[in-house]
């Protein structure tokens, strides 16, 4: 595998369910990124991380909950959510923070239900 | 706060004819640029950059971009688009010393025969 993973590349699921997105990076970077992409809006940063600690909280909801067990892993759980939580959810990764060029992967087309 | 706005939502344009998609961004600080294009099902990736230097920058797929600093502006553009250029392109922007990259809301570039 190389460049950025995602699983699974669609998911539906009930507002009631319990569900978790991965993320994956084979390029050795240090810094990791969640974004949520919604139709005729720009991408919403919602999470960063870098070396495994979190340097950003983007207002998200508590019904979405990272976790970055080390630096090539990224997941993102989710909890009772909305229909209006339907969307694209990419994962980025970068060299570090201050390497501003990111490596997307292909992104998770969730649908709640 | 940093901003990006993409004047143009679709860019309908025959194939082979040029092409331009406007970005134009407000930041009080120093600022690096950034063009990503996504194509249907898949994550954004990355065309050029502007980081310092040369105020042309070339990227992949023919396209180039000139940085603008006095009119605040990242333009992106190709002589000669081809129909697998359809897609939608962002234009983006990081502030020197911090780690966000703010992106614009997108432009749907459609090659038409």
């Amino acid at each position: 595998e190389t460049g950025v993973t995602q699983t699974p590349r669609h998911l539906v699921m009930g507002m009631t369910n319990k569900k978790s997105l991965k993320c994956e990076q084979h390029l050795g970077h240090n810094a990791m990124y969640w974004y949520k992409q919604s139709a005729k809006k720009p991408l919403e940063l919602m999470f960063v991380y870098s070396l495994e600690e979190r340097v950003e909280n983007n207002s998200v909801p508590s019904r979405f909950s990272p976790e970055c067990p080390n630096s090539s892993h990224l997941f993102l759980h989710l909890h009772t959510l909305q229909p209006e939580d339907s969307a694209l959810y990419l994962c980025a990764s970068s060299q570090s923070l201050t390497e501003y060029e990111q490596y997307f992967g292909p992104g998770t087309r969730l649908t709640v239900t | 706060a940093q901003s990006v706005t993409q004047l143009d939502s679709q860019v309908p344009v025959f194939e082979e004819a040029p092409v331009e998609l406007r970005c134009n961004y407000s930041s009080s600080v120093s600022v690096y640029l950034f063009w990503y294009v996504q194509y249907p099902n898949q994550g954004l990736q990355l065309l050029l950059k502007y980081l310092s230097g040369s105020t042309l920058v070339k990227g992949i797929n023919g396209f180039e971009a000139e940085f603008n600093k006095s009119q605040t502006s990242f333009h992106l553009r190709k002589p000669s688009v081809h129909i697998s250029d359809t897609a939608e392109y962002f234009c983006a922007v990081s502030e020197s010393g911090g780690f966000k990259t703010i992106f614009g809301a997108g432009t749907r570039l459609f090659v038409k025969a």
